[in-house]
């Protein structure tokens, strides 16, 4: 079973429109760490944020904001009045502890297209 | 300060060659990792490092690849003899959490290996 599943696999939006981004995990932890990342079309991922599973507050960085909601394993990304610098593949991520470590877990991605 | 260092950035070989891929990690950062990452998918760890001990190297397929981290700080990616379906951006990621991956990570540009 896919730990995160990002099941938007591409989305088209025009400039200036909102859009969120998709993500659900799983995990029997109590304990663990959620992350997004971007990767533009130049290839290095960039981190974007990380929460953890104890700090359900939502977080706005910008025309950013992510919704951190435990009751249904999602942690959902919303860009604000997008640009085309906002075209990239996103990346969702989870860390759980497995055998006293952590193991970090990538989505498949959704690619934003964002078109002027 | 400088990023996650990897080279090359593109390497086209023929099967049955071997390959080696270098990665410089952050300064500082005790924890390194490898990813493979195919088209139109998200990252697959291959292999992590703390500091020169590789604490979780089950998905690194030992019969063709091997890893190593001399010195605690760079490391090396080799596969020998490469298969056609090795083809794959690899990737190097460094993060300055020890014994946890609860840390974000920071990722190299990848190195794109075509095996033909």
């Amino acid at each position: 079973a896919q730990k995160v599943t990002q099941a938007q696999t591409e989305i088209s939006v025009v400039e200036k429109e909102d859009v969120t981004l998709d993500c659900v995990y799983e995990t029997r932890d109590t304990t663990y760490y959620l992350f997004w990342y971007k990767q533009p079309p130049s290839g290095e991922l960039v981190f974007l944020i990380r929460r953890n599973s104890f700090d359900e507050q939502n977080e706005i960085s910008g025309r950013y904001s992510w919704n951190f909601q435990k009751s249904t394993s999602s942690f959902n990304f919303t860009i604000t009045a997008s640009q085309v610098v906002d075209s990239a593949v996103y990346f969702c991520a989870l860390s759980e502890a497995v055998d006293n470590f952590n193991k970090f877990y990538f989505g498949s991605g959704t690619k934003l297209n964002v078109k002027p | 300060e400088a990023g996650v260092v990897q080279s090359p950035r593109y390497k086209i070989i023929e099967k049955k060659q071997p390959v080696a891929f270098w990665c410089n990690p952050i300064s500082g950062h005790n924890t390194l990792y490898w990813y493979l990452q195919n088209l139109g998918q998200g990252p697959e760890l291959l292999i992590r490092y703390e500091n020169e001990e590789a604490v979780d190297d089950s998905q690194l397929p030992k019969d063709r690849f091997s890893a190593e981290r001399l010195k605690g700080v760079d490391s090396t990616l080799k596969i020998q003899p490469a298969e056609l379906g090795d083809s794959a951006v690899y990737l190097c990621a460094s993060s300055p959490g020890q014994g946890s991956s609860t840390y974000e990570q920071y990722f190299g540009p990848g190195t794109r290996l075509t095996v033909t």
